[in-house]
């Protein structure tokens, strides 16, 4: 009920390219699902995050797209970059008093030039 | 206005000797939460506290891992009698609020045991 699954486990695509990430959730009880970034040997940082009153949020060239009755959230990167290799995790929280995040496994992009 | 800052960020420690891992949340924060990264793997939540309280210890091993953060000070997450499977990364998170939506990550304590 408390996992967040996450898929691909790692991802390679070209210069240009729209890598797609997605999530599935269980618990009817989030409502704010965040994507974190990170960088080898740094720590997670957020990228972009949506609640379930809208289906897409969009920021720069990142998108995500959240489909409410199949519990599934994606990131798109549009025109990915080279600099745009990382590890990328999504999560869910129940926002009420806290920012308690349950993260997926993370998925490893790499964009080669 | 420095981030979430983290020490050590590498640790080395024999089985057995105990490891102590300390957080400075960003300033004017009140809420940290702290997350093991096993390698390979996502961020597992550990334990939700704010000054001098804990509030939310779930996701901590019931043994020999504790975590405090007092009036003054910072966070301190203590690992007694290390065993080779608590090699992992360490992360704190702050955040202003609860529920504002953001935690801020440090850069991590690397803790290796031999």
């Amino acid at each position: 009920q408390q996992q967040v699954k996450q898929s691909p486990q790692s991802l390679i695509v070209q210069k240009g390219g729209i890598p797609i990430i997605n999530c599935a959730y269980e618990n009817t009880a989030f409502d704010y699902f965040p994507w974190y970034q990170q960088f080898p040997g740094k720590g997670p940082a957020l990228l972009i995050a949506i609640r379930p009153d809208v289906s897409e949020k969009k920021e720069g060239r990142f998108t995500i797209s959240f489909n409410k009755s199949a519990k599934q959230f994606s990131l798109h990167i549009m025109d990915s970059q080279p600099g745009d290799s990382a590890t990328y995790f999504c999560a869910a929280s129940t926002l009420s008093n806290t920012d308690k995040l349950i993260f997926g496994t993370g998925t490893r992009l790499q964009v080669f030039p | 206005n420095a981030g979430v800052m983290q020490n050590p960020r590498h640790l080395v420690r024999r089985r057995g000797q105990e490891a102590r891992l300390r957080c400075s949340p960003m300033k004017g924060h009140s809420h940290v939460y702290w997350y093991r990264q096993l390698p390979e793997e996502g961020l597992k939540f550990m334990v939700y506290l704010q000054k001098e309280n804990i509030i939310d210890e779930s996701g901590m091993p019931k043994e020999r891992f504790s975590a405090e953060f007092p009036k003054e000070g910072p966070s301190i997450l203590r690992i007694q009698q290390v065993v080779r499977g608590d090699s992992a990364a360490y992360f704190c998170a702050s955040s202003l609020n609860g529920g504002t939506g953001e935690l801020f990550f440090g850069e991590g304590s690397r803790l290796t045991v031999l």
